[in-house]
């Protein structure tokens, strides 16, 4: 089974609707991201979670928010779809290293259109 | 503020070496990583370098240079496989990576 996975992996809405996308691990990491990708951009870091209890935005937060249900749970949602949210998301996850960087692991990400 | 440049695009032939260029400004600046990412796919982890030099690891190689902001990936017997998108991201802080657009290597028989 894969570490980090993502549902839905391709959704298409309409403009104004609620969409909340999940991500769930089984790595046992205590810190959990979000991003998005558009082509020809770098991933975009959205929001980030350092442990349950910590969350924090990141470069392109406006538009969504996020819940750090438990250590292996963490979903984003788009409160109000449009069509510049178009985009593939990506869930990563990280262990926590002192102060230093630690590698990222990525879910397979989520097609996401909106219409 | 953070930016990262590199190359849009590159083209290589099967069998050759290759190597993509990164050059960074990060506040804060904690070391550098390198991604591979297939069309449509996860990014996957390559390298880390924190210290300046060179690390090895089989056909990847990466290298830092701090005082110059400067990074590059080098593949090496590059195979059909290689064909992706190489993500460079700067580490920033305790554990935030700020990403570069991406290169696209195409392999070439």
């Amino acid at each position: 089974d894969a570490d980090v996975t993502q549902t839905p992996r391709n959704r298409i809405t309409k403009t104004g609707k609620r969409i909340m996308l999940e991500c769930s691990q089984t790595k046992g990491h205590d810190r959990m991201y979000w991003y998005r990708q558009d082509p020809g951009l770098g991933l975009q870091l959205i929001y980030y979670s350092f442990d349950v209890k910590d969350i924090n935005k990141g470069e392109i937060s406006d538009g969504y928010s996020v819940s750090r249900q438990a250590q292996a749970k963490f979903s984003l949602s788009l409160e109000s779809a449009i069509p510049n949210q178009t985009a593939l998301y990506f869930c990563a996850t990280s262990d926590a290293f002192g102060g230093a960087p630690d590698t990222q692991y990525f879910g397979p990400g989520t097609r996401l259109t909106v219409l | 503020g953070q930016n990262i440049d590199q190359p849009t695009e590159m083209t290589a032939t099967e069998g050759a070496i290759v190597q993509i260029n990164c050059t960074y400004q990060t506040s804060g600046f904690n070391g550098l990583f390198w991604y591979q990412q297939h069309a449509g796919e996860a990014p996957t982890f390559l390298s880390y370098n924190v210290l300046d030099g060179l690390e090895e690891k089989g056909r990847f190689s990466s290298f830092l240079s701090r005082s110059k902001g400067y990074s590059y990936l080098l593949l090496k017997e590059l195979q059909m496989k290689d064909s992706a998108s190489y993500l460079c991201a700067s580490a920033t802080g305790a554990n935030n990576l700020f990403f570069g657009t991406g290169t696209r290597l195409t392999v070439i028989p």
